[in-house]
């Protein structure tokens, strides 16, 4: 159990388009998911908090116009960067937290982003 | 101070060692504690959590606690060369729902 999906796992794209990253909790409803972005060997950085239905607390630095996000349902919710550009190349990583009282957070396998 | 503190390594040791990993954090109203496993490459994966003070086992791992301390280490019997990876030492504070304080993770290598 505990299964987060995150699609796509890879994506490359041109500077100034934009990208959807979607993360899926698979076998559980996740009441609350987290955005994290993590550079070569450095270590994760929390971007953002999602709750189902409200909109997301972003801390400090993250800018919110440009990463957006949604939490539609209580298994999905959805990253978007905004006219992205290289330095927005890195790994994105989405987990969950279940409905069931437990505060233990699953991971998603991760999106490789590269921006040209 | 950080709010989570690792050796950030690399460790290295012998196959069938006992790796210790250790873990220290600011915050004393912290609740719940984690150690994750991330390979290069992937997202981490959830090894153990420890929420009261003691030692947790679980098969080659054990987690242990000492809130008085604020520390948490991650103990690997036995260790192999497939634990080769970053361990993550992640703490919830006991203000923030869900949120995860993480370490800057503590490299491992199991050589043969």
């Amino acid at each position: 159990g505990a299964v987060v999906s995150q699609h796509p796992s890879r994506v490359i794209c041109k500077s100034g388009t934009s990208v959807k990253i979607e993360c899926r909790s698979l076998d559980f409803q996740a009441t609350t998911m987290f955005w994290y972005r993590q550079f070569p060997k450095k270590s994760l950085m929390l971007m953002a908090t999602s709750n189902e239905g409200s909109k997301a607390t972003y801390e400090q630095g993250v800018e919110k116009d440009k990463f957006l996000i949604n939490h539609a349902s209580l298994t999905l919710s959805t990253l978007t960067v905004t006219s992205a550009h290289p330095e927005d190349s890195s790994f994105y990583i989405c987990s969950a937290i279940g409905t069931g009282g437990t505060d233990t957070q699953y991971f998603g396998p991760g999106t490789r982003l590269t921006v040209l | 101070q950080k709010e989570v503190e690792q050796n950030s390594g690399p460790l290295s040791v012998p196959e069938g060692a006992i790796a210790s990993l250790n873990c220290t954090y600011s915050d004393r109203g912290s609740q719940s504690f984690f150690w994750y496993r991330q390979y290069s490459g992937k997202s981490p994966e959830l090894i153990m959590s420890i929420y009261s003070n003691g030692d947790k086992e679980d098969g080659r791992f054990t987690a242990q606690l000492n809130k008085a301390s604020q520390y948490v280490s991650l103990l690997i019997r036995d260790s192999q060369p497939s634990d080769s990876a970053t361990y993550l030492c992640a703490v919830r504070r006991g203000s923030t729902l869900g949120r995860l304080y993480f370490g800057r993770g503590t490299q491992l290598t199991v050589w043969p």
